[in-house]
């Protein structure tokens, strides 16, 4: 099976501008999750979508928001950048069940300047 | 709030060392996951355990969950250049609808 991956590996925006990142998960996976990682914070959970509707979601301001298609394939949308959204966008993509085990993407490099 | 405390938070040995890593809480897990991680790559599943006081091995690395299913170990033995990296463990909670907690990570570096 093809792996997890995410579109664009890297990314260079403005502060103020918008940006729209995109995870195709694994065949026959219906969970894909979002996470940001930075160096001081760690790996923080952004949501998680299953079957095209959010199961979770963790402690990020509105301008995070994101969507699942039919297609279990998911994108996350990030709205007036600021310079701390700087980080590596992380999609993981799971069966949505016992026993979780998560399957990450490359991940998305995003800076913001 | 769930916590998963990972301990050392950076551990730097020489290559044929033994080592060890240690994922801590208070709550309890239905399951707990280990990743290792490269400089700008997404983490790699390494193991799950699912069983209070079950071992898993995979190669040089022995991974424990705790009796209670509240903690976890990975044991390196022999270690070499190529174990470098972050290694995460993650706990999942009971029911789909609860969500994966994370570790801080434990930043392995072997020198040769």
């Amino acid at each position: 099976k093809a792996g997890v991956t995410q579109t664009p590996r890297y990314l260079i925006k403005t502060r103020g501008q918008q940006v729209t990142l995109s995870c195709s998960p694994i065949s026959g996976h219906r969970s894909v999750s979002w996470y940001q990682q930075t160096p001081g914070q760690g790996l923080q959970f952004l949501f998680e979508y299953f079957s095209e509707t959010q199961r979770n979601k963790g402690n990020f301001p509105g301008r995070f928001s994101g969507r699942q298609f039919s297609n279990s394939r998911s994108e996350m949308n990030v709205s007036t950048l600021e310079l701390g959204d700087s980080a590596l966008y992380l999609c993981a993509s799971s069966e949505g069940g016992f026993p979780y085990e998560q399957y990450f993407g490359p991940g998305t490099r995003l800076t913001v300047t | 709030t769930q916590l998963l405390e990972q301990s050392p938070q950076f551990l730097s040995i020489q290559e044929g060392e033994n080592l060890t890593v240690y994922c801590n809480s208070s709550s309890v897990f239905s399951s707990l996951q280990w990743y290792r991680q490269e400089p700008g790559e997404g983490p790699v599943l390494l193991v799950t355990v699912v069983t209070g006081g079950e071992v898993k091995k995979l190669k040089r690395l022995t991974f424990q969950f705790g009796d209670a299913r509240k903690d976890s170990s990975l044991h390196i033995t022999a270690a070499q250049p190529g174990d470098t990296g972050l290694y995460l463990c993650a706990g999942a909670g009971r029911s789909s609808a609860s969500k994966i907690i994370f570790g801080s990570g434990t930043r392995l570096s072997i020198r040769p």
